[in-house]
């Protein structure tokens, strides 16, 4: 099945204690991002990857970094989590313009 | 500034009406996603537009490339539209609108 995996799902962490995020896809997709999603705010973006050790800033990026070694795995590094961070997060791949799959999403909150 | 604008932001309709949600851009794309979000769920692709007119079941996805604008019309609505649908375009990257919240109440 075609899909974009993200864990975890749910995570309480403490300030300053440093937590990754993975994302997987298995559709060789070239193109993946991460996005947190606030009330009232929408998605917005993190960063974002045109393909293996390619990535750029989006919207959102103080206080998150990505790396991209491999096509399939775009993880998600908060250094030191503040409660700003708590929020919903989600992974994203595509193919070109036309194929947008999302990860279930991860709930983060930070203490 | 916001790329990709949505309207209404919140909306409310009893079952069986006829709902259009309205998205307008101000970039170049080359193609336009109208996404699903149920509450506490993930996030789903409902369409994939580039021109014209697409249609599944009762969900129908129009945009006018010209005019830099797009709806998507729910005929006969149930309550279990009920979720939050959100524009996407792609552009040199992809931009979302903020969503509009939609309940359709039996």
């Amino acid at each position: 099945e075609a899909q974009v995996t993200q864990n975890p799902r749910y995570l309480i962490t403490v300030t300053g204690k440093k937590l990754t995020v993975t994302c997987s896809q298995n559709m060789n997709h070239e193109y993946m991002s991460w996005y947190r999603q606030d009330p009232g705010l929408g998605l917005r973006q993190i960063y974002y990857s045109m393909n293996v050790e390619v990535t750029d800033k989006g919207d959102v990026p103080e206080g998150y970094k990505v790396s991209r070694k491999e096509k399939r795995n775009f993880p998600l590094i908060l250094e030191s989590p503040s409660p700003n961070q708590t929020s919903l997060y989600f992974c994203a791949s595509s193919f070109g313009a036309n194929v947008l799959t999302f990860g279930a999403g991860s709930r983060l909150t930070v203490l | 500034k916001n790329e990709v604008e949505q309207s209404p932001q919140n909306l409310t309709a009893q079952e069986g009406e006829f709902i259009t949600i309205n998205c307008s851009y101000s970039v170049g794309i080359s193609a336009l996603h109208w996404l699903q979000q149920h509450p506490g769920g993930g996030i789903v692709s409902l369409f994939m537009l580039s021109s014209g007119k697409k249609k599944h079941g009762r969900l129908i996805a129009t945009i006018n490339i010209q005019e830099k604008h797009s709806s998507l019309h729910i005929t006969a609505s149930h309550p279990r539209d009920s979720a939050v649908y959100i524009c996407a375009v792609a552009g040199n990257q992809f931009y979302f609108g903020t969503g509009t919240s939609l309940t359709v109440i039996p």
